[in-house]
């Protein structure tokens, strides 16, 4: 696609649901970011693929966060028994290759509140 | 670990005005990249200029151009002939030029643009 797509663009959930948020890179990208951003906040690493794999995910909060990319294009964020904390705009990222050189590209995010 | 501070959480500036923003860092290494993001209430994340540790000369982007003191790690930007378009959060951001590929964002800056 012409940008990165993230859905949905607003979620409200109940505390203890499962939430699953969606990333379609840039058609062509290889690298794929997660970032969580929460309100007041600048964004902060949560996990990143080199293709279908997870090349880092040292930034997952805790194993209630998981993240796949099984053909290396679309991601999907899946948050299990969520908590009023995990409240925030999660954003994903991509660039051509695997980049260290920071010009990622973002989509809007999807804004996740837990009641 | 290295950390990005951004000291001024709200700024404003008149149109066609000149306005600063300050960022510092720490970090242990040499190679990294820096950079400024724009934020608009869109929250989509947009790149505004990117800085290589390794190059002396300041990064200059149209009306937006850095101060990169390497010795003292500060980043600041300036934005010259402020426009209304410009009024949004602005981060700072460190990545290893090294293994490490994740961002390191500070915590924003909002600047507001005044007619």
């Amino acid at each position: 696609g012409a940008g990165v797509s993230q859905t949905p663009s607003n979620k409200v959930t109940e505390k203890g649901k499962y939430v699953e948020l969606r990333c379609d890179p840039i058609s062509g990208h290889t690298a794929l970011y997660w970032y969580r951003q929460s309100l007041g906040q600048g964004p902060e690493f949560l996990i990143y693929f080199q293709g279908t794999g997870a090349a880092d995910d040292s930034g997952l909060p805790n194993d209630r966060f998981f993240a796949v990319r099984p053909e290396g294009s679309v991601s999907t964020l899946k948050i299990q028994r969520t908590e009023r904390g995990d409240s925030a705009v999660y954003l994903c990222a991509s660039s051509r290759t695997l980049s260290n050189t920071g010009e990622l590209f973002f989509g809007e995010g999807s804004r996740l509140t837990v009641l | 670990a290295q950390t990005v501070t951004q000291s001024q959480p709200e700024m404003s500036v008149q149109e066609a005005e000149t306005v600063t923003l300050s960022c510092t860092y720490d970090t242990s290494e040499n190679n990294y990249y820096l950079f400024w993001y724009k934020q608009p209430p869109s929250r989509q994340m947009i790149l505004v200029i990117r800085q290589e540790a390794y190059k002396q000369q300041n990064a200059t982007e149209n009306r937006f151009s850095v101060n990169f003191q390497k010795a003292a790690k500060s980043f600041s930007l300036k934005i010259s002939d402020s426009q209304l378009g410009d009024t949004a959060m602005y981060f700072c951001a460190f990545v290893f030029s090294g293994s490490a590929r994740q961002l390191t964002f500070g915590s924003g800056t909002q600047l507001t643009v005044l007619p």
